[in-house]
């Protein structure tokens, strides 16, 4: 299994809502990443979980609480987003080490109202 | 710091022209560098990569040369197919460092 796979696809949510974005993948991979992409821009980095731990949060909003439940899942939690939050959010994991590439799951397309 | 700086595109062109796309990036020490190309609607897939000075990365007939004396990781193909069409990010990884550092992309469509 080579893939990278996050769920749903595509979200729509209200301001007041909650929700959670989910991610998986069962190449062993020991880093998990969550990053934002807007319209014509090149992905920006939210949240690194290395083993597990959280080890880079880039000054992400508290609105966005990322949880890791166990080496191979990777979730976000979504609570009282902004209509500016709508974005790609995606997923990638990588073994350790600056050699390796990063494996990129499709994506999420969340539109907030 | 670390950054990466991409040719401005878009770039347009015809069936089985040449491609080349300039990336040059800063960096202290030895990164390793990348190429990523993001299809409509979908995340970004690995192309190519090389992770140290004179290594050439290729993959689906692209390549790129890891240049130190000049910074650079310019992508080629020598003839471009429609499918080809995307968007390519260049991309440099540290020692240390959990994090990619991308260019701003360049969109390349190709007309049959």
């Amino acid at each position: 299994d080579t893939e990278v796979t996050q769920t749903p696809k595509h979200l729509v949510m209200g301001m007041t809502n909650k929700k959670s974005l989910k991610c998986e993948q069962h190449m062993g991979h020991r880093a998990m990443y969550w990053y934002k992409q807007k319209a014509k821009k090149p992905p920006e980095l939210m949240f690194v979980y290395s083993y597990e731990k959280l080890s880079i949060n880039e000054s992400v909003p508290s609105r966005f609480s990322p949880e890791c439940p166990n080496s191979s899942l990777l979730n976000l939690h979504l609570h009282a987003l902004q209509p500016e939050d709508s974005a790609l959010y995606l997923c990638a994991s990588s073994q350790e080490g600056r050699t390796y590439g990063y494996t990129f799951g499709s994506g999420t397309r969340l539109t907030v109202v | 710091g670390n950054s990466v700086t991409q040719m401005e595109g878009p770039v347009t062109l015809s069936e089985e022209a040449f491609l080349t796309i300039n990336c040059t990036y800063t960096a202290t020490g030895y990164p390793s560098l990348f190429w990523y190309v993001q299809y409509p609607g979908e995340g970004l897939q690995l192309l190519l990569k090389a992770t140290k000075a004179d290594d050439k990365g290729s993959n689906k007939g692209f390549e790129a040369t890891y240049r130190k004396e000049t910074t650079s990781f310019h992508l080629e193909k020598g003839s471009v197919q429609v499918s080809d069409s995307a968007v390519y990010f260049c991309a440099l990884s540290k020692t240390g460092a959990n994090n990619l550092f991308f260019g701003t992309g360049t969109r390349l469509t190709v007309i049959p």
